[in-house]
């Protein structure tokens, strides 16, 4: 069973359109996040969630939007999509919030804006 | 600010050689954590080895080990007996905030584990 999943893996649009990433985690932890990884594998974080709450939210665009339904959950939504948005996006899940946690990684979705 | 910084964008070395990728970060707090992770060509990030900064003892996991040298905030990663399954980028990482777990990374290494 993959602890950390997100969908889809690959996903190609085109610019303008409006997208959805979905995650989730069985590993009964309380702690979600979003990183951004660009072309030259520099990776950042966007958001994070505890148990549903936000907790990080780091200065990207508003067109971005995570929703957390529950603690095992969290998607994120990217509107009217530019081409500067495309990279590897991954979802990640740590037991608690400590910065000592270590963090669990989903294999990533590829978006490619065209 | 806080940074991290590996100045070594790429690495090669034979099979069974030993090989160190560093790391260096800024930081003004005096207990952290540092973190080594390794994403392969499957894409998945996964963590090599974590380093609690109050801890002398350096943290070793199996053929992985990290010299960390406080003082002069350095967190170089140690990997013997090289194998291909090791062929990778590697991130050093450190958390920007204490209490949450906001992790700024290093630019990577990419390294290739020759036959």
């Amino acid at each position: 069973d993959t602890a950390v999943s997100q969908t889809p893996k690959y996903l190609v649009t085109q610019m303008g359109n409006d997208k959805s990433i979905k995650c989730e985690q069985n590993l009964g932890h309380d702690t979600m996040y979003w990183y951004k990884q660009d072309s030259k594998k520099f990776l950042k974080i966007m958001f994070s969630y505890n148990n549903k709450e936000l907790i990080i939210n780091e200065t990207v665009p508003n067109r971005f939007s995570p929703k957390s339904p529950d603690k095992a959950h969290l998607n994120l939504h990217i509107n009217s999509l530019e081409l500067g948005d495309s990279a590897v996006y991954f979802c990640a899940s740590s037991l608690h919030r400590e910065s000592g946690e270590k963090l669990f990684f989903g294999s990533g979705t590829q978006l490619s804006v065209l | 600010a806080q940074t991290v910084t590996q100045s070594q964008p790429e690495m090669s070395v034979q099979e069974a050689e030993t090989v160190t990728l560093s790391c260096t970060y800024d930081t003004s707090e005096n207990n952290y954590y540092l973190f080594w992770y390794k994403q392969p060509p499957s894409r998945q990030m996964i963590l090599v080895i974590r380093q609690e900064a109050y801890k002398q003892q350096n943290a070793t996991e199996n053929r992985f080990s990290v010299n960390f040298q406080k003082a002069a905030k350095s967190f170089s990663l140690k990997i013997s007996d090289s194998q291909l399954g090791d062929t990778a980028m590697y991130f050093c990482a450190f958390p920007l905030i204490q209490g949450a777990q906001k992790l700024v990374f290093g630019q990577g290494t990419r390294l290739t584990i020759n036959p």
